[in-house]
């Protein structure tokens, strides 16, 4: 059974402070690993698809990396503005559905 | 571009009646088709998921049931409501097996 673990739980940053989140995987074979910003009361907003261990994917202050066994998201000179709980989840290559991590919530102060 | 609906926003039901929520995709033809429900605080579980009208795949047993009477339509149904019901439900549509999926606003039902 594919399994996920996001951590932390939940992280304060002070505006300006650059720090990672973890996502870490089990999966028979991945097809794809998937990271979503989430505010509350809303929709999951998509981030970004990484496919191999090696990749990265950029978008302003955020970068997402991958390995085999885990995937960071790197928070660079964050803003209030990045304030929300971010969501992982990963696909195996013989299926459709995505499963999901339990979220970091992230605070920046400002 | 492509846009995903869902209503209503949000619902109150009494323990006992039938549920009926609605998503409706514009913008793309024959998607992948999937139904969350999010409780609070936590992450997100698959309840079903649909590849085409009249193919839909039930992920978790319960008293929930789906349909797709459209290609682009995906409703979300019960009988009768549960308290453990409640919850944070999400649509979402993806081109295709292994591309993103984009998620709707959701509908927060309240079970009393």
């Amino acid at each position: 059974e594919d399994q996920v673990t996001q951590s932390p739980e939940a992280l304060r940053l002070q505006e300006g402070e650059s720090s990672s989140l973890n996502c870490s995987y089990t999966v028979s074979g991945l097809r794809g690993l998937f990271w979503y910003r989430q505010d509350p009361g809303k929709g999951p907003e998509f981030l970004f698809t990484l496919y191999s261990a090696g990749e990265e994917k950029e978008k302003e202050r955020l970068k997402a990396t991958l390995t085999k066994k885990e995937s960071f998201l790197h928070i660079t000179a964050p803003k209030p503005e990045d304030s929300a709980t971010y969501l992982c989840a990963v696909q195996e290559t013989s299926g459709s559905r995505l499963t999901f991590g339990e979220g970091t919530q992230l605070t920046v102060n400002p | 571009s492509q846009t995903i609906h869902q209503w209503p926003a949000t619902l109150v039901q009494p323990v006992g009646s039938p549920l009926s929520l609605e998503c409706t995709v514009e913008g793309t033809s024959n998607p992948n088709l999937y139904w969350y429900r999010q409780a609070a605080g936590r992450g997100l579980q698959l309840l079903f998921y649909s590849i085409g009208i009249d193919q839909i795949s039930s992920e978790v047993p319960q008293n929930l049931s789906a349909s797709r009477p459209q290609d682009r339509q995906f409703i979300l149904s019960s009988k009768k409501l549960l308290l453990s019901d409640s919850g944070f439900y999400l649509c979402a549509w993806s081109r295709d097996r292994g591309y993103e999926q984009y998620f709707g606003p959701g509908t927060r039902l309240t079970v009393t």
